[in-house]
């Protein structure tokens, strides 16, 4: 059972086109991390989401957390190549920091 | 370096063969993690360190993954008798402490093939 589903699992856009990435469970979570992944390289943090309905903006990115602290979602305004990865989230239930990600969303952006 | 080190980068080995993979964590940082990326399958929670502490081992697939934590500070992976499913990516990550909210900074991997 996957505990965090993220959808779509593939994503591929021009350049200038807006998306937005889903991350839903049927369970509660502490906060949500949202993660990007290159090709060869570890996970690199873009943000973390604490508080039910929490929206946060990183440039072009827009996250924002569900009021019930289950599901969270990942926008990004005119998309440009350099977006292209692995974007993961991942939700924090215990006390100890141990994360449960979900399968990630492949997003590939074309000039 | 400044980052999380993990080595090798790939290692290729054949059935029933044993192999230690190897993890760096940034200097001063007392919890060390390990997942697993399959693909597919996202990444996976295997084991947890925090300082002198009895190590989180519930993610561990089965009795012939081990891990241990030397010092406080480098830490080694071992799958014994490797099967083609161990196959995938190893990752560790290390943050200032354990606990929520504490950043995970991770490693780049070791790709491990088993033929």
């Amino acid at each position: 059972t996957q505990l965090l589903e993220q959808s779509p699992q593939f994503l591929s856009i021009q350049e200038g086109e807006n998306l937005t990435v889903y991350c839903n469970s049927s369970s509660v979570f502490s906060s949500l991390q949202w993660y990007r992944q290159e090709p060869g390289e570890g996970p690199v943090l873009l943000v973390t989401v604490v508080t039910g309905g929490e929206v946060k903006k990183l440039k072009r990115l827009t996250f924002q957390f569900g009021d019930a602290r289950k599901d969270s979602s990942l926008h990004i305004t005119a998309a440009q190549p350099g977006d292209t990865g692995l974007y993961l989230c991942a939700g924090e239930r215990g006390s100890q920091g141990n994360l449960i990600f979900g399968k990630g969303t492949k997003l590939s952006v074309k000039p | 370096g400044a980052g999380v080190s993990q080595s090798p980068s790939n290692k290729v080995t054949e059935k029933g063969k044993d192999v230690e993979l190897r993890c760096d964590p940034i200097s001063g940082h007392t919890a060390l993690y390990w997942y697993r990326q399959s693909l597919g399958q996202g990444l996976e929670f295997l084991i947890y360190f925090q300082g002198n502490s009895a190590p989180d081992k519930s993610g561990l697939p089965s009795d012939r993954f081990s891990a241990e934590r030397t010092g406080g500070s480098v830490s080694t992976l071992t799958i014994q008798r490797t099967q083609q499913e161990d196959s995938a990516v190893y990752l560790c990550a290390s943050s200032l402490g354990g606990g929520q909210k504490n950043i995970q900074y991770f490693g780049a991997g070791t790709r491990l093939s088993v033929l």
